[in-house]
């Protein structure tokens, strides 16, 4: 079945630098990638997505890279600002989609002022 | 549209007593999945039904049982709370056509916080 790793597993960054946020994953056939960012005392919600024939996707300050051949991807969040802090989480479905949904165990990201 | 709705929002129960959970989906949305989150341990899937049928189950102990019905919406079981079953109970639910692609049509609910003392 499929495992996935997220690191690290707390991350601390300067309001306005960057936050870097990798996840591996194991099934090489996942083709589906998503980020989910859930704030405290409420839902997970996902924030960006990228399937496997792109290797990067960008939408304003967030984007996501993805390496099929490393089994890895990572979320980058630029010029980070306070309602940034957030834990995060990564996504690998499996194809199969009868299999069960895997999470990496989650990120919590605290922007420091 | 309306979210996926789940009640009760908050909920305390001692040790030994059960405790059911509810879940309604999306208008439209046939599949519910059900996740435990812990502070540790991230989100741990519990099991997914979709047509009134359990289509997938994590590796929780057979006190966690679940249910759909014909309308979509679920329920959750526990039933001889343990201490360690205090958690955020999450559910999401997806189309048929998107189940297994998480985030593809995957919505979650704002949970349930159980607290076992």
């Amino acid at each position: 079945g499929e495992n996935v790793e997220q690191h690290p597993s707390t991350l601390s960054v300067q309001e306005g630098d960057s936050a870097v946020i990798k996840c591996t994953y194991s099934d090489s056939a996942s083709n589906y990638f998503p980020w989910y960012k859930q704030e405290l005392g409420k839902r997970p919600q996902l924030i960006i997505d990228i399937r496997s024939n792109v290797g990067e996707k960008k939408d304003q300050r967030i984007a996501v890279t993805l390496n099929k051949t490393a089994k890895h991807f990572s979320l980058h969040i630029t010029e980070t600002q306070p309602e940034d802090s957030a834990v995060y989480f990564c996504a690998a479905p499996p194809q199969n989609r009868d299999d069960k949904i895997i999470f990496g165990k989650g990120t919590r990201l605290h922007i420091l002022p | 549209k309306a979210g996926v709705t789940q009640t009760p929002r908050y909920l305390i129960k001692t040790r030994g007593q059960q405790v059911t959970l509810s879940c309604s989906p999306i208008s439209g949305h046939r599949s519910v999945s059900w996740y435990q989150q812990t502070p540790g341990q991230g989100l741990q899937f519990l099991f997914e039904y979709f047509s009134e049928t359990q289509r997938n189950k994590g590796n929780f102990p057979g006190r966690f049982s679940g249910r759909q019905f014909s309308n979509s919406r679920s329920e959750m079981n526990v039933s001889t709370l343990e201490l360690g079953d205090s958690a955020l109970y999450l559910c999401a639910s997806a189309t048929v056509a998107d189940r297994g692609l998480a985030g593809y049509g995957y919505t979650f609910g704002s949970g349930t916080r159980l607290t076992v003392v």
